[in-house]
């Protein structure tokens, strides 16, 4: 049982480009989700996280966009550049109670490449 | 370096031995976590502590791991008689609250 989808599972964008990366969610009582990027041989680190009161946050060239209604969330990386090359996943929790464990749910990762 | 560290960050273990793994989360962090990584999948909850209390585990931990955080401060996640399905990198992290900051891992691999 995958909680969180996320697609693609890799992408080739070009430099400068606009890189989008798409999930879904199935379980209704999550309300905080993040997303992290993890290089080769390093753990994942936190890029943005949005909460569900809000349809978008930005922070520099990283965007994400919150539809509730269909439960899905977007990463968009704009003028991408080949040091964004990694593998992003995006992630849900359940804190809004302020009790238990905070645990994430991962997707499965995109593996983004950014060609010059 | 005042991140979460973990050691050793490799590991090659035959079929049948036990090991054992050491986080040491980001000081006063009440919160630490262990996650398992498989190739090609994203982190899979493992276990939780508050301070030294685990209060949450996976069913993903069998009664082959367990997990210590002994005067809520580092963790230890031991393996025994290690699988060959135990091949994974081996996550930490650690949270005040919410945000999780993750270490470098530690990739096991058994023979």
């Amino acid at each position: 049982q995958q909680q969180v989808k996320q697609s693609p599972q890799s992408l080739i964008v070009q430099k400068g480009g606009i890189s989008i990366i798409n999930c879904a969610y199935e379980n209704t009582a999550f309300d905080y989700f993040p997303w992290y990027q993890q290089f080769p041989g390093k753990g994942p680190a936190l890029l943005i996280a949005i909460r569900p009161d809000v349809s978008e946050k930005k922070e520099g060239r990283f965007t994400i966009s919150f539809n509730k209604s269909a439960k899905q969330f977007s990463l968009h990386i704009m003028d991408s550049q080949p040091g964004d090359s990694a593998t992003y996943f995006c992630a849900a929790s359940m804190v809004g109670s302020g009790a238990g464990s905070y645990q994430l749910t991962f997707g499965k990762g995109t593996k983004l490449s950014v060609i010059p | 370096d005042t991140g979460v560290s973990q050691n050793p960050r490799h590991k090659i273990t035959k079929r049948g031995q036990n090991v054992t793994f050491r986080c040491d989360p980001i000081s006063e962090h009440n919160r630490l976590y262990w996650y398992r990584q498989t190739l090609g999948q994203g982190p899979e909850f493992l276990t939780y502590f508050q301070n030294e209390a685990q209060l949450e585990k996976s069913r993903l931990l069998s009664d082959r791991f367990s997990a210590e955080r002994p005067k809520g401060s580092f963790s230890t996640l031991e393996i025994q008689r290690t699988e060959q399905g135990d091949s994974a990198m081996y996550l930490c992290a650690s949270s005040p609250w919410g945000r999780e900051y993750f270490g470098p891992g530690t990739r096991l691999l058994v023979l």
